[in-house]
């Protein structure tokens, strides 16, 4: 079945330094990709999508292009922040719309000031 | 506009016990959707529902149910607790689940659930 996964945290960077997470996928078909991010005690709130290959997600300084050919959607900022500090989810949603949204595990990130 | 919430917060049962968690979905969206949240792991889809009828279900047994009433609110019922049915239930709701080909969610708080 469809499935992704992330690279495993927790990722700590300094203040200002470059983010990336690493996020890849299996999936049947075309599938939609999203960020989610999870502050501590909320809900996930969706950070940015790609709907098609070569689509390029942004927010917030945040951005991830889906790439086909390597089925990844890889997770990068250039200069991060304490408040970025929170954990990040890939996930994509299966082709046919039924709704249902696979995650994977979830990447920690510490930024110290 | 209001977002999704959900309520309890926190609840505390012991095995064997049914629980009832509820959602009120954000203004405007038509379909709900329910994700379990173990310590450390992502979300795991239970199931979803449009217009009042299930329309997709994840690996859970038969004894998670759901209810979608008119308002689009919408119960996660539990039977049977077991110990591992202890996580973080999510909710989430959207516009159009069934025709939406980006599956935008918006996600409440959660529940969390410890069963003793």
């Amino acid at each position: 079945g469809d499935s992704v996964t992330q690279m495993e945290g927790p990722v700590t960077l300094s203040e200002e330094a470059f983010l990336t997470i690493n996020c890849t996928y299996t999936a049947t078909g075309y599938p939609s990709l999203f960020w989610y991010v999870q502050y501590p005690g909320e809900g996930l709130q969706l950070l940015l999508k790609a709907t098609k290959a070569d689509d390029k997600g942004s927010n917030k300084g945040f951005e991830a292009t889906y790439r086909k050919e390597t089925t990844s959607f890889h997770l990068e900022k250039g200069s991060v922040q304490v408040s970025d500090s929170a954990v990040y989810f890939c996930a994509l949603s299966e082709a046919g719309n039924t709704g249902k949204l696979i995650f994977g595990q979830g990447t920690t990130l510490q930024v110290k000031p | 506009e209001t977002g999704v919430t959900q309520s309890p917060t926190h609840l505390i049962k012991t095995r064997g016990q049914q629980v009832t968690l509820r959602c009120s979905s954000q203004s405007g969206h038509n379909t709900v959707s329910w994700y379990q949240q173990a310590l450390g792991q992502g979300p795991q889809f239970i199931f979803q529902y449009y217009r009042e009828e299930e329309n997709g279900r994840g690996n859970f047994p038969p004894r998670f149910s759901g209810l979608q009433f008119p308002n689009y609110s919408s119960e996660l019922n539990v039977n049977a607790l077991e110990l591992d049915d202890s996580a973080l239930y999510l909710c989430a709701s959207s516009l159009d689940g069934a025709s939406s080909g980006a599956n935008v969610l918006t996600f409440g708080a959660g529940s969390r659930l410890t069963v003793l």
